[in-house]
């Protein structure tokens, strides 16, 4: 079946740094979804990317579509102790979600 | 609104024992999907309901587990006999249609099987 992969699996970051989760498939990409889950929370949906190639901004937040949609990353510019948690990607096919393993980000204020 | 409602937050239980979760989806989600979350093996979707009917059970480990929705705002998770290999943080969450929208996640069952 259908198998995301995701790296790093954990990132430590300065605060101020920045940090980037890239998402990898062998296979095409439906439309991918990004989920953020806090330490002892619940995922949360963050953003969807569809299109070949699309890139979305949510304040420090840069999430991108790779152009042959095999792959999928988000950048944090400038972390902040907010921003700490786990990072998931996810695969929207045939009526599912398939989660890579998620990057587990903390920060050391 | 009242978001994806789950209960209990926290079960714990010895082995062999009934287990069963509980989940209320928000109103007006048609789809229904429970996960199981370890720090081995992530996040695995278990199975999923549209309009109150399982579409896909591939991610049930086991005959020992088997879920139900019996009407549009409540579902079950139900382990019988539960292992100490259940124990994990079981999610429900509910989306409006499938395709292109987000998935609603509760706050989890905590469940530890002793």
């Amino acid at each position: 079946g259908q198998q995301v992969m995701q790296i790093p699996q954990y990132q430590h970051v300065q605060e101020g740094e920045d940090f980037t989760t890239y998402c990898n498939s062998s296979t095409t990409l439906s439309n991918i979804q990004w989920y953020k889950q806090r330490p002892g929370g619940h995922p949360v949906f963050l953003i969807q990317l569809v299109k070949s190639g699309e890139v979305k901004k949510q304040k420090r937040l840069t999430f991108q579509f790779g152009e042959a949609k095999k792959n999928s990353s988000l950048h944090i510019t400038a972390t902040q102790t907010t921003d700490v948690g786990t990072y998931f990607c996810a695969d929207q096919g045939a009526q599912k979600l398939v989660f890579g393993q998620g990057t587990r980000l903390t920060i050391n204020p | 609104d009242a978001g994806v409602i789950q209960s209990p937050r926290h079960e714990v239980t010895e082995m062999g024992q009934e287990v069963t979760l509980r989940c209320k989806p928000i109103s007006g989600h048609d789809y229904l999907f429970w996960y199981r979350q370890t720090m081995m093996r992530g996040l695995e979707l278990l199975i999923y309901f549209n309009n109150n009917v399982p579409i896909d059970d591939s991610g049930m480990p086991e005959d020992r587990f088997s879920a139900k929705m019996p009407n549009a705002s409540f579902s079950t998770l139900k382990i019988q006999p539960s292992e100490p290999r259940d124990s994990a943080v079981y999610f429900c969450a509910s989306s409006r249609t499938s395709g292109n929208q987000p998935q609603h996640f509760g706050d989890g069952t905590r469940l530890s099987i002793l």
